[in-house]
């Protein structure tokens, strides 16, 4: 099975560092699409950005950024100046699709932890 | 606009009980996805569906059965329920096509003991 690695298990920050989440996959496909997922403590899941293969542009919304290097098969999210808010597990997932069939691959997360 | 809905919340069950989980969503979404999520692993997917009447199995698909009568409706059995398939469950579902058909919209979990 293709993997996505996320090896960072738990990260512990102080309110107003800024904190980067690593993620890696594996794959043999052109064509597939990479996300993040916040799950706070309450349990649900939001999502937070969605990038495909074709498009390596990297990308900021507010205080995330999100770093995609198909060179390095990464996807790495950056929260600057986090908050207690951001305290969470975040996953990175891949997805492939092949034809109406979709594989998909969720890491095992990162739980963050920031400090006030 | 409820997005995707998960019955029950909670439930305990003892070894070789049976139940359903309901997953319902109101997106019109052609896909519908199980998961399950255990301590330091992730998501799993268990089964999904492209449509009515259609299921498809995932990474962890033994002792699970799912039907789709409906195309709002998602449901995932346990037949003979066993200590492993303690977990939580959640729900997912994402449209056939357009520029957001990947995004997966999730429910808020059931969370299942098997004693």
């Amino acid at each position: 099975a293709q993997k996505v690695t996320q090896a960072q298990t738990e990260i512990s920050v102080v309110e107003k560092e800024d904190v980067t989440l690593d993620c890696v996959y594996e794959t043999r496909d052109t064509t597939y699409y990479l996300f993040w997922y916040k799950q706070p403590p309450s349990g649900e899941l939001v999502f937070l950005i969605r990038r495909n293969s074709f498009d390596e542009q990297n990308e900021i919304s507010g205080r995330y950024s999100w770093n995609f290097q198909k060179s390095t098969s990464s996807f790495n999210f950056t929260i600057t100046a986090s908050q207690v808010v951001d305290s969470a597990v975040y996953f990175c997932a891949r997805i492939i699709s092949s034809g109406s069939a979709r594989q998909l691959t969720f890491g095992s997360g990162t739980q963050l932890t920031v400090l006030p | 606009n409820a997005g995707v809905t998960q019955t029950p919340k909670f439930r305990v069950l003892k070894t070789g009980q049976s139940m359903t989980l309901l997953c319902a969503q109101d997106m019109n979404h052609e896909y519908m996805y199980w998961y399950r999520q255990d301590p330091g692993m992730g998501l799993r997917l268990i089964h999904y569906s492209v449509g009515e009447g259609t299921t498809a199995k995932g990474e962890v698909p033994d002792g699970y059965n799912v039907s789709r009568l409906k195309k709002q409706n998602f449901l995932l059995g346990l037949e003979s329920a066993a200590p492993s398939q303690t977990s939580v469950y959640f729900c997912a579902s994402s449209a056939l096509a357009g520029p957001s058909s990947y995004e997966q919209y999730f429910g808020p979990g059931t969370r299942l003991t098997v004693t």
